[in-house]
C-alpha cells in the first residue's frame, strides 16, 4: 500500500504570500489532519478533515485553511506569509480519526523570508 | 500552556540496555495515550499506544506504562538497538478550550550508543 504524499517537499516563499500544500492519504483513509513542526513549539495540530467536513481545528489563525475533496486528498493553505509560519507541514492520515493510528507524510518544509 | 510535556530534550542509552522516555500530562480528561518515532527527513511513525483502562500495553520490545494517578506515562525499550536512534514524541487526543485534535509533547531524542 503506498503511503501519505505530500508536495512539494521544499517551498521558499516571500512574507505577505500565499501557499498551497497538497496531502494524499493512503488508500481507504477518510480522515486527513495537518500539523505544523517548528523547533520551539514542537508539533502543534492544524485540523482534521474528515469525508470532505473540518471535524476538528487547533489553535491557528484564520489565515490556515484547508479543505478536502471527495477522493480524501487535501490541501492546506496559508494566506499572508509571515516569517513565523517557516515550519515543517506534515500530514497524516488515519482511517477514522484521531484517536487511531495515524500515518504521517514526509511533510512540507516551507520557508518564508 | 503545554498539556503533554516530555521534560528531556535528549537521553543516551547504550546499545543492549533499557531506555525508559518519560512523558507528563496535565489533563485528566485524556483517555488514549500514543507514542510516535521521528527519523530525520521523514514523518512521524506511530509505535504504541494505550487506553486510560489500561495500565500497561506490550509490543515486542516496546511497553508502554500508564499511571493515571500521577498523570505519567513512560516508554520502555528493551533491548535497545542502534535503530531506536530517533525522537520520540508522547501525544493523546484531547477536545476542549476551543480546540480539538491531537496534542504532543515537544519529544525526546534518544541516541543509543554502541
Amino acid at each position: 500500500k503506498a503511503g501519505v504524499t505530500q508536495t512539494p517537499r521544499y517551498l521558499i516563499k516571500t512574507r505577505g504570500q500565499q501557499v498551497t500544500l497538497s496531502c494524499s492519504p493512503i488508500s481507504g483513509h477518510r480522515s486527513v489532519s495537518w500539523y505544523q513542526q517548528t523547533p520551539g513549539q514542537g508539533l502543534q495540530f492544524l485540523f482534521e478533515y474528515f469525508s470532505e467536513t473540518q471535524r476538528n481545528k487547533g489553535n491557528f489563525p484564520g489565515r490556515f485553511s484547508g479543505r478536502q475533496f471527495s477522493n480524501s486528498r487535501s490541501e492546506m493553505n496559508v494566506s499572508t506569509l509571515e516569517l513565523g509560519d517557516s515550519a515543517l507541514y506534515l500530514c497524516a492520515s488515519s482511517v477514522v480519526g484521531i484517536y487511531y493510528e495515524q500515518y504521517f507524510g514526509p511533510g512540507t518544509r516551507l520557508t518564508v523570508t | 500552556d503545554q498539556q503533554v510535556k516530555q521534560n528531556s530534550p535528549s537521553l543516551s542509552v547504550q546499545e543492549g540496555r533499557i531506555s525508559i522516555l518519560n512523558c507528563d500530562y496535565t489533563n485528566s480528561m485524556f483517555d488514549y495515550f500514543l507514542w510516535y518515532k521521528k527519523y530525520p527527513a521523514e514523518g512521524p511513525t506511530f509505535l504504541i499506544s494505550i487506553s486510560s483502562i489500561k495500565d500497561k500495553n506490550e509490543d515486542g520490545r516496546f511497553t508502554v506504562f500508564l499511571n493515571k494517578s500521577a498523570k505519567h506515562l513512560s516508554l520502555h525499550i528493551v533491548p535497545s538497538q542502534p535503530g531506536d536512534s530517533a525522537v520520540y514524541f508522547c501525544a493523546a487526543p484531547y477536545s476542549g478550550g476551543g480546540a480539538d485534535g491531537l496534542t504532543f509533547g515537544k519529544g525526546t531524542h534518544l541516541i543509543i550508543q554502541p
